[in-house]
């Protein structure tokens, strides 16, 4: 499969917990996007990366979370102090700026629970 | 006030019946406009770019009006198979605003036989 992946694909934590979620792009794509989507809203932007470049946060991405692509190819997303309101389905995507990023092609998403 | 609107639904449609939404949006510098897909649980998918002259991709006809800053999607002769929420997604696409998609809320559309 050379689509998008992401791994965990459910998390469920307590409430003060630390979570991490990895993002794995298709292959060539150099950019790379994290959505977070809430139940009967569509995703909102959190943060994107031209390679290794974090290159825009959006004012939902609060110093609780942080994001990297170290190498240019995967990405994590970290949540520390995971709160209820971080409840939601967290979807990473990526795109080929060689292809003039007409789409985003998304991966299946980290479905988080925080109880 | 949101910057991509959507009228959330649901649309009830009965099969092979025609059915049509759209959307509006608030940033005049949006250059970019897309119809994405998205099923219960999944993740969104592309259904079509929208383009200044509109566009049509099978049963699936796409407008875009700049002047009054609004997106149409028009199905023709629906199937069971085009229940989903339909998502309406502009871009900027300049460096200020790097590469975000905005999305709508989604409108939700149920076709029964």
């Amino acid at each position: 499969d050379t689509g998008v992946s992401q791994d965990p694909r459910h998390k469920i934590t307590k409430r003060g917990q630390n979570v991490t979620f990895r993002c794995d792009p298709i292959s060539e794509h150099n950019r790379l996007y994290w959505y977070r989507q809430t139940l009967g809203q569509g995703p909102e932007f959190l943060t994107y990366f031209q390679n290794e470049a974090q290159l825009e946060k959006s004012r939902l991405l609060s110093d609780r979370f942080s994001a990297e692509r170290p190498k240019g190819s995967f990405s994590t997303l970290e949540i520390q102090r995971t709160e209820q309101g971080d409840s939601a389905m967290y979807l990473c995507a990526s795109s080929s700026r060689l292809a003039g990023d007409r789409e985003q092609y998304f991966g299946p998403g980290t479905r988080l629970t925080v109880t | 006030r949101k910057e991509v609107e959507q009228d959330p639904g649901p649309f009830n449609v009965p099969e092979g019946a025609t059915v049509a939404f759209n959307c509006t949006y608030s940033n005049s510098a949006s250059q970019s406009f897309f119809w994405y897909r998205q099923d219960c649980r999944k993740e969104p998918k592309l259904l079509m770019s929208v383009y200044s002259s509109g566009n049509e991709d099978g049963r699936f006809t796409a407008q875009l009006n700049r002047a009054s800053q609004y997106i149409s999607l028009l199905i023709r002769d629906s199937k069971l198979s085009d229940s989903a929420t339909y998502l309406c997604v502009v871009n900027m696409l300049n460096k200020a605003a790097g590469n975000k998609l905005t999305f709508g809320g989604g409108t939700r559309v149920l076709v029964k036989p």
